[in-house]
């Protein structure tokens, strides 16, 4: 089974600074997704990577197979930024979907 | 955004009373799921569908049954509802496993209180 950590669990910043948002894992994965979570909300996806980096407005998401990590960062972080943001693995020909990380508390003051 | 509905997005029972929640799906995704939410915990996986009458265990699946007559509609029973079943439930679906590229799409959620 794999387990997924992110880290940090809660993160606290001023608008306008540079957020990283960190997710490991144990097992070889075909697929991470990165998803956003807004207080007493639905869950969107943000990214899906199997290599490399992916850029969307403000937000870049990287993945180092090798080492088995990913990062999500924020540029120029705005309170709107503000949600869990959750790490979550498919593994290699998983049918039984998604292994998820326990979620990152992101709150941007203005 | 995909069209995954979950009914009913709210609601509380009772302790020992049977409750089914909904998911139906816009989209012809021959996988869906349910995840249940909770403090200090991941998603976690109850049961997944993987086409019509085809469905296996999660990893927290005791006190819940499902069934999948049509390929849009998934439900999620919980036959005797107990108070370690309060939680939020999430539906998700997608159209293959095999494909690197395949995207997850994720329901609202219902929030279910057991009293």
């Amino acid at each position: 089974k794999n387990e997924v950590e992110q880290s940090p669990q809660n993160l606290t910043a001023q608008e306008g600074e540079f957020i990283t948002i960190n997710c490991s894992y144990s097992v070889g994965i075909s697929a991470l997704h990165w998803l956003q979570q807004h207080p007493g909300g639905g869950i969107v996806s943000l990214f899906m990577l199997s290599s490399g980096k992916k850029k969307h407005g403000r937000l870049i998401a990287t993945i180092n197979i090798q080492e088995k990590h990913s990062s999500l960062h924020i540029t120029a972080s705005h309170p709107r930024d503000s949600a869990v943001y959750i790490c979550a693995v498919r593994s290699e020909g998983g049918a039984d979907g998604l292994t998820f990380g326990k979620g990152t508390h992101l709150i941007i003051q203005p | 955004d995909a069209g995954i509905t979950q009914s009913p997005r709210h609601k509380v029972t009772e302790t020992g009373t049977p409750v089914t929640l909904r998911c139906h799906q816009t989209e012809n995704h021959r996988y869906m799921y349910w995840y249940r939410q909770d403090p200090g915990h991941g998603l976690r996986l109850i049961h997944y569908s993987y086409g019509v009458k085809d469905t296996d265990k999660g990893e927290v699946s005791d006190g819940y049954s499902v069934s999948r007559s049509k390929t849009e509609d998934f439900l999620l029973t919980l036959e005797s509802a107990t108070s370690s079943q309060t939680s939020v439930y999430f539906c998700a679906i997608s159209e293959s496993t095999l494909r690197r590229d395949t995207e997850a799409f994720f329901g609202q959620g219902t929030r279910l209180t057991v009293v």
